[in-house]
């Protein structure tokens, strides 16, 4: 696609719940990151991915926190019995090959899904 | 740890002026900066990035510029639209690989 896209872009679930957030990167780009953004804060880190393998995933939360990327591509936040403190903007961004050694690559986001637990 | 500051949280100037938003680092040893706009409710957009061995970048009405021995960068508006209306962010990457973000600076361009 054009650009990195998010799923749902809003969801609304109970406390207790699990949910799943979609994020489809750039094509043809290798590295995807995960953030989370909570009211008048700028993101948080979560999760890095390069390919298919989480190259730093020190981010999570807790244990509740889970994300997958099994084809390099498409990724999938879950979160397991949801709190109200999960309530946040979740951003995924992409970039070609990651910052740092790789390469100077700039990092584009998605729109975030917005989630609220109630 | 890497820590970016943004000062000042949020900011008012007429339409016409020039404006600049400032980023302090901690640590030193980034591989690039970047600035993004956030319009309210929505992702973010990049603006500019700079590479460790650059000094600036510019595109349009925007330049940026990286004094890495320092720890601070600058995003430099000129002509003020009210279409300039967002908060703007900085994010560095360090050694992790990931982006470390600063919290802010909520642009109002007032018509």
């Amino acid at each position: 696609g054009a650009g990195v896209s998010q799923t749902p872009s809003n969801k609304v679930t109970e406390k207790g719940k699990y949910v799943e957030l979609r994020c489809d990167p750039i094509s043809g780009h290798t590295a995807l990151y995960w953030y989370r953004q909570s009211l008048g804060q700028g993101p948080e880190f979560l999760i890095y991915f390069q390919g298919t393998g989480a190259a730093d995933d020190s981010g999570l939360p807790n244990d509740r926190f889970f994300a997958v990327r099994p084809e390099g591509s498409v990724s999938t936040l879950k979160i397991q019995r949801t709190e109200r403190g999960d309530s946040a903007v979740y951003l995924c961004a992409s970039s070609l090959r990651g910052g740092g050694r790789r390469g100077n690559t700039e990092a584009f986001f998605g729109q975030g899904t917005r989630l609220t637990v109630v | 740890k890497q820590e970016v500051t943004q000062i000042p949280a949020a900011l008012s100037v007429p339409e016409g002026e020039n404006l600049v938003l400032n980023c302090s680092f901690t640590d030193s040893a980034i591989y690039n900066l970047q600035w993004f706009r956030q319009d309210p409710g929505k992702g973010l957009t990049s603006l500019l990035l700079i590479q460790s061995s650059q000094r600036e970048q510019t595109s349009g009405r925007l330049n940026a510029s990286l004094d890495k021995s320092s720890g601070r960068s600058t995003l430099y508006i000129a002509a003020s639209q009210p279409g300039d209306s967002a908060t703007y962010l900085c994010a560095v990457t360090s050694g992790n690989e990931k982006l470390t973000f600063g919290t802010g600076t909520r642009l109002t361009i007032i018509p």
